[in-house]
């Protein structure tokens, strides 16, 4: 069973970082390229950042660029968001989402697998 | 900066046909996609590169696209495809992901 968990949500101030993880499951992790997806309060659901399978290829949201770096740890079945110079329009619920097709480098895919997401709040 | 343009609301009465549109100027060049997402879930596939509905979703999910709108059809609605509903691209080079702004499907 393919499982997909995020961890590292939390309530901080604006300016502060925080640091998201998303442990996976039941699939080759390293063949698959990894999102964050976001969903706000009202807005839906944006699109934060993705990685290929072998992290050549990364791209960030024009809302986070410069802010938030994301990593993979393919020994780890693991996936990382450390967002730094936290703003209050960041609070949202962060999901991690499989990319569907294996061994792309582009972002051009569906996400087949998501986890239940960890909560960010960014407040004074 | 790239949009997806969805109807925020959609309401059809059970056993009707519920049609959501997705418009976006990149739409001829490249997939949507799309997710049902339900309170307190997260949001799963339920149609991949415009038309292909994945394993396990409902054949009452059918997808087409056609120049810059894509839509998502669900036949025969029932009270368990309440939900919020979202199509996802790219931009035009394909480097950006984008997501429309949902749109809110009530079963009457």
């Amino acid at each position: 069973e393919v499982q997909l968990v995020e961890s590292g949500g939390g309530l901080v101030q604006p300016g502060m970082s925080l640091r998201l993880s998303c442990v996976t499951s039941g699939f080759i992790f390293e063949d698959y390229g990894m999102h964050w997806v976001r969903r706000t309060p009202g807005k839906g659901l944006e699109w934060v950042s993705g990685m290929s399978w072998n992290s050549g290829r990364i791209e960030y949201a024009d809302s986070v660029k410069g802010r938030f770096t994301i990593s993979r740890d393919n020994a780890k079945n693991s996936m990382y968001l450390q967002m730094n110079s936290l703003r209050p329009e960041d609070t949202a619920l962060y999901y991690c989402a499989k990319g569907m097709d294996p061994g792309e480098t582009t972002m051009l895919y569906g996400f087949d697998m998501w986890g239940q997401g960890t909560m960010v709040t960014v407040s004074s | 900066s790239y949009e997806l343009t969805q109807p925020p609301s959609v309401s059809v009465s059970p056993g009707q046909t519920a049609r959501i549109t997705c418009s976006g100027d990149a739409l001829p060049k490249h997939y949507a996609y799309w997710y049902q997402q339900k309170a307190g879930q997260a949001p799963m596939l339920v149609m991949n590169e415009d038309s292909e509905r994945p394993s396990g979703i409902s054949d009452r999910f059918s997808g087409s696209s056609s120049g810059t709108t894509a839509t998502l059809t669900i036949s025969g609605v029932q009270a368990e495809d309440e939900a919020d509903y979202y199509c996802q691209s790219a931009d035009s080079s394909g480097t950006y992901v984008f997501f429309g702004g949902g749109t809110k499907l009530t079963v009457l």
